[in-house]
């Protein structure tokens, strides 16, 4: 089945710096790639989304690009203010089930 | 709109107990997923259902039992529950496009389990 792996466990900028976390799956067949934030306490929420058709993805500060042929992808947050502080999880799908990273806890220090 | 709803919000069992985790959603989605999250692993899939009437395991489902009789009901089953199944459950739900693609999972707030 599908393993996606991600990096880093941990991150911590200053405020206003950019933050980069990185996915890799191993299912060829994966086509959609989510990227979920989930706030202490609360339920994973959708923040931008990828297909395979697609390279890359921009919505405001949140970009996500995707290489297929290496089979990875990654979440790019530029401009991070606290309120980014959260823990942020990949996750890759065929048109089956769905398979999440282990998750990054980010932290945006004012 | 409620979105996604879970029954019970906490629940404690002892071991060799079972219980019923109820998942209810009202935008007639087709998928249907339950997770469980521990600390440091993510969200790892039990079982999820494309549709009413069907299954499939996920990544981690011994131990649990799931059934759709209804589309917009998914109901995740611990028969003799056992402390490793102490975690955070959700319930997630999606809508299927025309072309079979994936969509945006909503999640529901959440079951937390505790096994003695």
């Amino acid at each position: 089945g599908e393993n996606v792996e991600q990096h880093p466990s941990t991150l911590s900028v200053q405020e206003g710096d950019s933050a980069v976390i990185k996915c890799t799956y191993s299912d060829s067949a994966s086509n959609y790639f989510p990227w979920y934030k989930q706030e202490l306490g609360k339920r994973p929420q959708l923040i931008i989304d990828i297909r395979s058709n697609v390279g890359e993805k921009k919505d405001q500060r949140i970009a996500v690009t995707l290489n297929k042929t290496a089979k990875h992808f990654s979440l790019h947050i530029t401009e991070t203010q606290p309120e980014d502080s959260a823990v942020y999880f990949c996750a890759a799908s065929n048109n089956n089930d769905m398979r999440f990273g282990a998750g990054t806890r980010l932290t945006v220090k004012p | 709109n409620a979105g996604v709803t879970q029954t019970p919000k906490f629940r404690v069992l002892k071991t060799g107990q079972s219980m019923t985790l109820l998942c209810a959603q009202d935008m007639n989605h087709e998928y249907m997923y339950w997770y469980r999250q521990d600390p440091g692993m993510g969200l790892r899939l039990i079982h999820y259902s494309v549709g009413e009437g069907t299954t499939a395991k996920g990544e981690v489902p011994d131990g649990y039992n799931v059934s759709r009789l209804k589309k917009q009901n998914f109901l995740l089953g611990l028969e003799s529950a056992a402390p490793s199944q102490t975690s955070v459950y959700f319930c997630a739900s999606s809508f299927r496009s025309a072309r079979g693609e994936k969509n945006e999972q909503f999640f529901g707030p959440g079951t937390r389990l505790t096994v003695l």
